[in-house]
């Protein structure tokens, strides 16, 4: 079954602590995203990586950090840093063959409350 | 860098109407327009797109349109079923691998 897989569904975060967020795509592709959703919001990226081992800052990656140490797995920090982090985040990725560039698909997201 | 913004933000249609959702963009340097469906609880979802060299592309109940000269593009649903009831939100991308995405608009099929 293809596709990009969120862990966990729902996460809390006490103050002051650090979580991470899981992303895997068995999809072959080079490119991963972060996003952050807040109601009635559009998706504002956190962080992008368009190869192993480089990732470039979104719009909003204050607060956050992120790694890309293999092709298919691009996991999200939320460091204490981040002060206001309750919100839906997606994962998403794509590939960088020219026919199909820029399409992202994305996975089923982490909804993430703090205690 | 790319701002979309999308009208109207809520959108309610009898089941069996039409529903048009218009997206605008302010860079002339993009080339990619995606639509995307959100479900309650779910990640969005490719529903169709359209590139910069055509019109229009259509897919079953679904079809995009793109005016470039205007800098806009809409989404149209025909013969509306409850199931398209959704958040559609409309993306804009100049080919650098990075899409800007709109607020959303809610969708409502009254049945």
């Amino acid at each position: 079954d293809g596709g990009i897989t969120q862990s966990p569904k729902y996460l809390f975060r006490k103050e002051g602590q650090n979580v991470t967020l899981s992303c895997e795509q068995n999809l072959n592709h080079d490119a991963m995203y972060w996003y952050r959703q807040d109601p009635g919001q559009g998706l504002r990226l956190i962080y992008y990586s368009q190869i192993v081992n480089d990732f470039q800052k979104g719009d909003i990656a204050e607060g956050y950090s992120v790694s890309r140490e293999k092709k298919e797995s691009f996991p999200l920090t939320v460091t204490s840093a981040q002060k206001n982090p309750t919100a839906f985040y997606l994962c998403a990725s794509s590939t960088q063959l020219p026919v199909a560039k820029n399409i992202q698909y994305f996975g089923a997201g982490t909804r993430l409350s703090v205690l | 860098g790319e701002n979309v913004e999308q009208h109207p933000s809520t959108l309610s249609v009898q089941e069996g109407d039409s529903a048009v959702i218009k997206c605008t963009y302010s860079d002339s340097a993009s080339n990619y327009f995606p639509w995307y469906k959100q479900e309650l609880g779910k990640g969005p979802q490719l529903i169709i797109d359209i590139r910069s060299n055509v019109g229009e592309k259509k897919d079953q109940r679904i079809a995009v349109t793109l005016n470039k000269t205007a800098k806009h593009f809409s989404l149209h649903i025909t013969e509306t079923q409850p199931e398209d009831s959704a958040v559609y939100f409309c993306a804009a991308s100049n080919g650098n691998n990075r899409l800007a995405f709109g607020k959303g608009n809610q969708v409502v099929v009254i049945p």
